[in-house]
């Protein structure tokens, strides 16, 4: 089946610092999603992709769907405490489904 | 424009009693979506539902779940005769088309003793 390889699995950085996280596949994905979830809540969307080589923001976050559609990659700049918690990339197939990556927990050091 | 609702947050049951988890959609968002995440993993796709219709359900055990979303109420996660195994949070999620980006609710956290 489908699967999404995310990297890194944590991170520790400083306040101000910016960050990237990406995520592959060997599988082709029409939609690719970026969704935060803190602790004890659902997943909160963040930025999504539809296109190929789409480059989006939202706010300090930038996104990128890779020109082959097989990977993706979300910046964040100058980050700050409240960034804390679990980014996960997902990919939508079949127009329905969405696939999760197992998420890059990022911890910010005060 | 309220988000997804789901009821309850968390439900506690023993092993061999039925769980039920309710889930509201978006207002005007007729496609329901459930998924299952275990502890420190992403979330994995069980059934995709619109009113009435189960479209794809290839993500659910073939015994002891199922899902309905009624013309009228919320959508319902039945699991019947739980077992520790199906300790984990459910999350629902919906959008207005079925190709269109998913918004999930809180979820239910089912702890099984």
């Amino acid at each position: 089946g489908q699967q999404l390889n995310q990297s890194p699995q944590s991170m520790f950085i400083q306040e101000g610092e910016d960050v990237s996280m990406n995520c592959t596949s060997s599988s082709i994905f029409n939609t690719w999603l970026w969704y935060k979830q803190d602790p004890g809540e659902g997943p909160v969307l963040l930025i999504a992709l539809y296109k190929a080589g789409e480059l989006t923001s939202n706010g300090r976050l930038t996104a990128q769907f890779g020109i082959t559609r097989k990977d993706s990659f979300l910046n964040i700049s100058a980050s700050i405490p409240s960034d804390v918690g679990i980014y996960f990339c997902a990919g939508l197939i079949y127009g329905n489904k969405l696939v999760f990556g197992a998420g890059t927990i990022l911890r910010v050091k005060s | 424009n309220a988000g997804v609702m789901q009821n309850p947050r968390h439900l506690v049951r023993r092993r061999g009693q039925e769980a039920r988890l309710r889930c509201s959609p978006m207002k005007g968002h007729s496609h329901v979506y459930w998924y299952r995440q275990l502890p420190e993993e992403g979330l994995k796709f069980m059934v995709y539902l619109q009113k009435e219709n189960i479209i794809d359900e290839s993500g659910m055990p073939k015994e002891r779940f199922s899902a309905e979303f009624p013309k009228e109420g919320p959508s319902i996660l039945r699991i019947q005769q739980v077992v520790r195994g199906d300790s984990a949070a459910y999350f629902c999620a919906s959008s207005p088309t079925g190709g269109d980006t998913q918004y999930f609710g809180p979820g239910t956290r089912l702890t099984v003793l």
